[in-house]
């Protein structure tokens, strides 16, 4: 496609549930990012993917989060055991390359309960 | 205005000044820089990027200039309309470790 789409737009989770975001990329993007944005302030880098290899995963909280980017398949990030903290904007973006733009989705709204 | 803990750095412009939006930047290496705007609710648009082999780029309405030796990023829009009223966050790349740092943002709110 010719945005970045990401659902669900919202989602609401117990402390302690398992929450799971997904992500499609712009058609023939290869690289795909994470970011954390908590209370309209600066995003927090997670990961990045080229294709289906993690590319970056310097900015993943290791024990709880999880991504993955499988061919044919939308990309996820998965948090399990979410924590009241994990509250956020997670934003997908895709880019050509590492050094090009990057395309933002319109984000999906975690709040944990 | 200053940052203090989550508050971001607010600029008020009347409608039709230029407004001006300052950023600096963390690391000498970085060699690619880009500006974003983010509505409520949305997520970041790209607005205008500049590399480090530059110190100046025009856009529509927008003008970047780079300052290497303070490591100093700005963005000018000319005659702000209400619609640029957003949260303006300018980003820094080093294409030799290929991730993207946010700064913290700057609230614009363009007076009809």
């Amino acid at each position: 496609g010719e945005e970045v789409a990401q659902t669900p737009k919202h989602l609401v989770r117990g402390e302690g549930q398992k929450a799971k975001l997904y992500c499609a990329p712009i058609k023939g993007h290869s690289y795909v990012f994470w970011y954390q944005q908590v209370l309209k302030n600066e995003f927090k880098f997670l990961i990045s993917f080229q294709n289906e290899n993690v590319f970056d995963e310097t900015g993943m909280p290791k024990e709880r989060f999880s991504a993955k980017c499988l061919p044919n398949s939308p990309c996820s990030l998965e948090i399990q055991a979410t924590k009241l903290e994990d509250s956020a904007v997670y934003f997908c973006a895709s880019s050509q390359s590492p050094d090009h733009e990057q395309y933002f989705g319109p984000g999906t709204r975690l709040t944990v309960t | 205005g200053e940052s203090v803990g989550l508050h971001l750095p607010t600029l008020s412009v009347q409608e039709g000044d230029n407004s001006i939006i300052n950023c600096a930047y963390s690391n000498s290496a970085s060699d690619y820089f880009i500006w974003y705007k983010q509505e409520s609710g949305k997520g970041p648009q790209f607005i205008i990027d500049i590399r480090s082999n530059m110190d100046k780029r025009q856009g529509q309405r927008v003008t970047v200039l780079l300052n290497k030796t303070v490591k100093h990023l700005s963005l000018q829009i000319a005659a702000t309309q209400p619609g640029d009223s957003a949260v303006y966050f300018c980003a820094e790349i080093r294409t030799s470790y290929d991730k993207v740092i946010f700064g913290p943002g700057t609230s614009l709110s363009v007076i009809p």
